[in-house]
């Protein structure tokens, strides 16, 4: 098992471009979230979804949209990048123990 | 609204030396509770976790974390520290179902010689 994968490792971008982050996970968990991890601020929820086609918002989920068409794939979608959004994302899914399983991050730069 | 608070910041500690780092969380129900070791540069990793049962759970490289749920803390222990435990820690707690997590802000730990 690849556990949970994410595409891209890096991203530079200018100020209202826009692009995806890609997740995708080979465990058949439920539930899928999307984190971003700022200096002294810790981890924050964007979106999450409880299986496919149901999607909802967390604590931070201005500027990006999210879709679950499949079980396996939970892209977060960047409509028109901000340099506050600058921050590096975390995917994670769980097979509904409550225990998320973590992909290894992108980390994303809005010039 | 759930919410965890860590209130080190930074730690710095002797190696060999144990370790406490403070967790409290505010949760209205029965809160599953985690720690995650996070190093530079690195994803998440797993330390402990709590659901229920016995209030001292143990985990992966030594570690071992106690619930009280009289003081709404969650705090993690090591009795001896090694270098490679340098990284950052974070706290956190969730529902039964596993969709989302709160986060504490983390505690960076150094370990000097």
């Amino acid at each position: 098992n690849a556990g949970v994968t994410q595409t891209p490792k890096f991203q530079v971008l200018k100020t209202g471009q826009s692009m995806t982050l890609q997740c995708a996970q080979d465990m058949n968990h439920e539930y899928m979230s999307w984190y971003r991890q700022d200096p002294g601020m810790g981890l924050r929820l964007i979106h999450y979804s409880v299986g496919a086609g149901i999607t909802d918002q967390g604590e931070v989920p201005n500027g990006y949209n999210v879709s679950r068409s499949t079980t396996e794939d939970f892209p977060l979608r960047l409509l028109s990048a901000a340099p506050s959004q600058t921050s590096v994302y975390f995917c994670a899914s769980s097979g509904g123990s409550s225990e998320q399983f973590f992909g290894p991050g992108t980390r994303l730069t809005v010039l | 609204a759930q919410s965890v608070t860590q209130p080190d910041i930074h730690i710095t500690v002797s190696e060999g030396a144990s370790l406490e780092l403070r967790c409290n969380y505010s949760y209205g129900a029965t809160p599953y509770l985690f720690w995650y070791v996070q190093s530079p540069g690195q994803g998440l990793q797993l330390l402990l976790k709590y659901f229920s049962g016995d209030t001292l759970v143990q985990g992966i490289k030594g570690f071992e974390a106690e619930f009280k749920r009289s003081q709404s803390s969650f705090n993690l222990r090591k009795p001896s520290v090694h270098w490679s435990d340098a990284a950052e820690y974070f706290c956190a707690v969730g529902a039964s179902r596993g969709e989302k997590l709160t986060f504490g802000t983390g505690t960076r730990l150094t370990i000097i010689p």
